[in-house]
């Protein structure tokens, strides 16, 4: 399994600021993603960062709101822009060693975001 | 629109007492049924990945069965620990929404010592 670490674990913003959450996972992985859970929500996918092409966004949600990056096979960030209050969520990002399937996604701890 | 429904939506339990939970997910064209843990604080744990209809997986004292054709998944956890106390999620595939997860809202565990 990969070891998988994100910074900041938690912070508090102000809206109308930008947040960027880093994800580095100890090994190289081809599949990365993006989740958010809202409180009372469930684990909802953002999108797959993909390296060396851009991210491919689920329904609901796009690249001027999310961007990513995805530099090397170990390391993403995530950016959540002009924040508001509805942002407020747990954001998580986690890796998969294949296409879908049936591999077991390794999950990040969360960064926890609280924008006032 | 696939739906993936959890129960119940919180448990208290005490210490030593056996307990389980249901995931509800959509049966027609299944491809993997999956359940983690998620304590606070920490990442969610990958727990069982199951794909046959009939599967039982076992760890420790934690098993799971799957019912594809009537589209349920049971999780046991049997002589609770407060260790165990954490958020039992669910999570479905279909092998027709390009094999994403679809995650249910989580049962949550309080074992009291």
């Amino acid at each position: 399994s990969a070891v998988i670490s994100q910074k900041p674990s938690r912070d508090i913003c102000q809206r109308g600021t930008s947040l960027t959450i880093q994800c580095q996972v100890d090994s190289q992985v081809t599949m990365m993603f993006w989740y958010r859970q809202q409180p009372g929500q469930s684990l909802t996918l953002i999108a797959t960062a993909n390296q060396g092409s851009e991210a491919t966004y689920e329904s609901g949600f796009v690249i001027d709101k999310f961007p990513i990056s995805r530099p090397n096979l170990t390391f993403s960030t995530l950016t959540v822009s002009n924040m508001s209050p509805e942002d407020s969520s747990i954001y998580l990002c986690s890796v998969s060693g294949a296409r879908g399937g049936v591999d077991t996604q390794y999950f990040g701890p969360g960064t926890r975001l609280t924008v006032l | 629109i696939l739906n993936v429904e959890q129960s119940p939506q919180s448990l208290h339990v005490q210490e030593g007492d056996s307990t389980n939970f249901t995931c509800s997910f959509p049966s027609s064209n299944f491809y993997a049924l999956h359940w983690y843990r998620w304590e606070t604080a920490k990442s969610p744990e990958a727990l069982f990945v199951m794909t046959l209809n009939g599967d039982e997986k076992k760890k420790g004292r934690i098993s799971a069965t799957l019912n594809t054709k009537e589209g349920y998944s049971y999780l046991y956890i049997k002589g609770s620990q407060p260790e165990d106390s954490a958020t039992y999620l669910c999570a479905f595939t279909n092998a027709g929404n390009n094999r994403k997860l679809i995650w249910g809202l989580g049962t949550s565990l309080a074992v009291n010592p």
